[in-house]
């Protein structure tokens, strides 16, 4: 089975500009799940997508948005790119029906700088 | 609320030499505890899990880790580094009906020849 897989792998943007970003989970799964990864904050959660709908979410601004596709794709949308959203971009799938013993599947990720 | 902390941001071994990196989980729910390795530029690959059907667990590359109640702890060990080994081991819980991760801050092994 292919994995998880994210486009872009890097992304340059400048502030006040906006990027989306994207993940193709593993085939049959039905969850993805987006994190943030910065060397201060360590790795943080953004949400969690499943079946199209938005079932968890993290404690980030409403300038983080995300969406699902009815394959399963989500992508993540950043507006009003701020310095510190330079991160890795994590995504990642899980079957999304196993409750807490769901397993998450990650992807190489998408290192995105804001100048 | 869940959480997990790993001591020592940063180990270093020698080549051949035992490996153990700490984790300590704080839940007033049985958890579910994995351990995660990254290597640079890379995401995250999954190297074992607990789920409550063992306490030890077998995972990939040699890794293994015990489950102690009484400690609330979930180290990862391997018996013999090797220079492949190096990379950042991150420590996860599964938040109790959340499908969310809460991870550790990580912790960077240096593997010595």
């Amino acid at each position: 089975k292919a994995g998880v897989t994210q486009t872009p792998r890097y992304l340059i943007k400048t502030r006040g500009q906006q990027v989306t970003l994207s993940c193709s989970p593993i085939s049959g799964h039905r969850s993805v799940s987006w994190y943030q990864q910065t060397p201060g904050q360590g790795l943080q959660f953004l949400f969690e997508y499943f079946s199209e709908t938005q079932r968890n979410k993290g404690n980030f601004p409403g300038r983080f948005s995300g969406r699902q596709f009815s394959n399963s794709r989500s992508e993540m949308n950043v507006s009003t790119l701020e310095l510190g959203d330079s991160a890795l971009y994590l995504c990642a799938s899980s079957p999304g029906d196993k409750g807490s013993t769901d397993t998450q599947y990650f992807g190489p990720g998408t290192r995105l700088t804001v100048l | 609320a869940q959480s997990v902390t790993q001591l020592g941001s940063h180990v270093s071994v020698s080549e051949g030499a035992l490996v153990l990196l700490r984790c300590n989980y704080s839940s007033s729910v049985p958890p579910y505890l994995f351990w995660y390795v990254q290597y640079p530029n890379q995401g995250l690959q999954l190297l074992l899990k607990y789920t409550s059907a063992a306490t030890l667990v077998k995972g990939i590359n040699g890794f293994e880790a015990e489950f102690k109640k009484s400690e609330t702890s979930f180290h990862l060990t391997k018996p013999s580094a090797h220079m492949s080994d190096a990379a950042e081991y991150f420590c996860a819980v599964s938040s109790s009906g959340t499908y969310k991760y809460i991870f550790g801050t990580g912790t960077r092994l240096k593997v010595l020849a």
